[in-house]
C-alpha cells in the first residue's frame, strides 16, 4: 500500500500568513492527489483533484502544488473560516489512502 | 444539488452484524463509481470498498483487513450503495461515509457505528 505522509499534524497561523500543508507519498502517484477540508461535525469536502485543479466553488486563496513525490496545499491569506481538518488522499492505485489529517486553527 | 444519505448506523454488539445504505440524488447514479469510508474516533480515515459501474461489470475492491466480513453492492433502480458489515469488532467503530468516483467529490453526512458489549 502507499503510505501518505503528512505534516505538520497541527498549525496555528494568523490571517496574515501562508499556510502550507503537505503529503509525501511513498512512491510516485503521477498526480492522482486530493485535497479535502473537514469542518467540526461535517463530513470532509473536496478543494483540489489531480494535485493542482480547484474543484468547483472552492476559492482562489487555496491552491495545489508537487515536488517530486510531495505534495502541498497552500491557502494564501487564510480567513477564520478556513479552520478545520485538512486530509489528503492519493487514488493512484487500490488501496486509496489518506495522510493523517492537519489540524488548522487561525488565530 | 448532488446528495448522499446513509442511513443504518447504531449500536450493535460484538459479533453481530449492520447493514448500512447511502441514497444518493442529483447525478447519474448508474455510471457512477461509489465507495464507503470510514473515519475512526481519532479522526483517521480509512477507505473500506469501492463498486465500479456496469460498464466495468460492477467490478468490486475492499481493503484487505476488511475483505471477507464487508460486503459492498449497489441497486443502480434506487440509485443507493450499501455496505453489508458481518462479524463486527470493537475497532469497526466509526463514521461511517460514501462517497462518489475515485476523486471523492462528494461525501454524505455520514452514519455513526458504535460496537461495544
Amino acid at each position: 500500500d502507499i503510505q501518505m505522509t503528512q505534516s505538520p499534524a497541527s498549525l496555528s497561523a494568523s490571517l496574515e500568513e501562508i499556510v502550507t500543508i503537505t503529503c509525501k507519498a511513498s512512491q510516485g502517484i503521477d498526480d492522482y492527489l486530493s485535497w479535502y477540508q473537514q469542518k467540526p461535525g461535517k463530513s470532509p469536502q473536496l478543494l483540489i483533484y489531480d494535485a493542482t485543479s480547484l474543484a468547483d466553488g472552492v476559492p482562489s486563496r487555496f491552491s495545489g502544488s508537487r515536488s517530486g513525490t510531495q505534495y502541498s496545499l497552500k491557502i494564501s491569506r487564510p480567513q477564520v473560516d478556513d479552520s478545520g481538518i485538512y486530509y489528503c488522499l492519493q487514488s493512484y492505485s487500490t488501496p486509496p489512502t489518506f495522510g493523517g489529517g492537519t489540524k488548522l486553527e487561525l488565530k | 444539488e448532488v446528495q448522499l444519505v446513509e442511513t443504518g448506523g447504531g449500536l450493535v454488539q460484538p459479533g453481530n452484524s449492520l447493514k448500512l445504505s447511502c441514497a444518493t440524488s442529483g447525478f447519474t447514479f448508474s455510471t457512477a463509481w461509489m465507495n464507503w469510508i470510514r473515519q475512526t474516533p481519532g479522526k483517521r480515515l480509512e477507505w473500506l470498498a469501492q463498486i465500479e459501474d456496469k460498464s466495468n461489470n460492477y467490478f468490486i475492491s475492499y481493503l484487505e483487513s476488511v475483505k471477507g466480513r464487508f460486503t459492498i453492492s449497489r441497486d443502480d433502480s434506487k440509485s443507493s450503495v450499501y455496505l453489508q458489515m458481518n462479524n463486527l469488532k470493537e475497532e469497526d467503530t466509526a463514521i461511517y461515509y460514501c462517497t462518489r468516483g475515485d476523486v471523492m467529490d462528494a461525501w454524505g453526512q455520514g452514519a455513526s457505528v458504535t460496537v461495544s458489549s
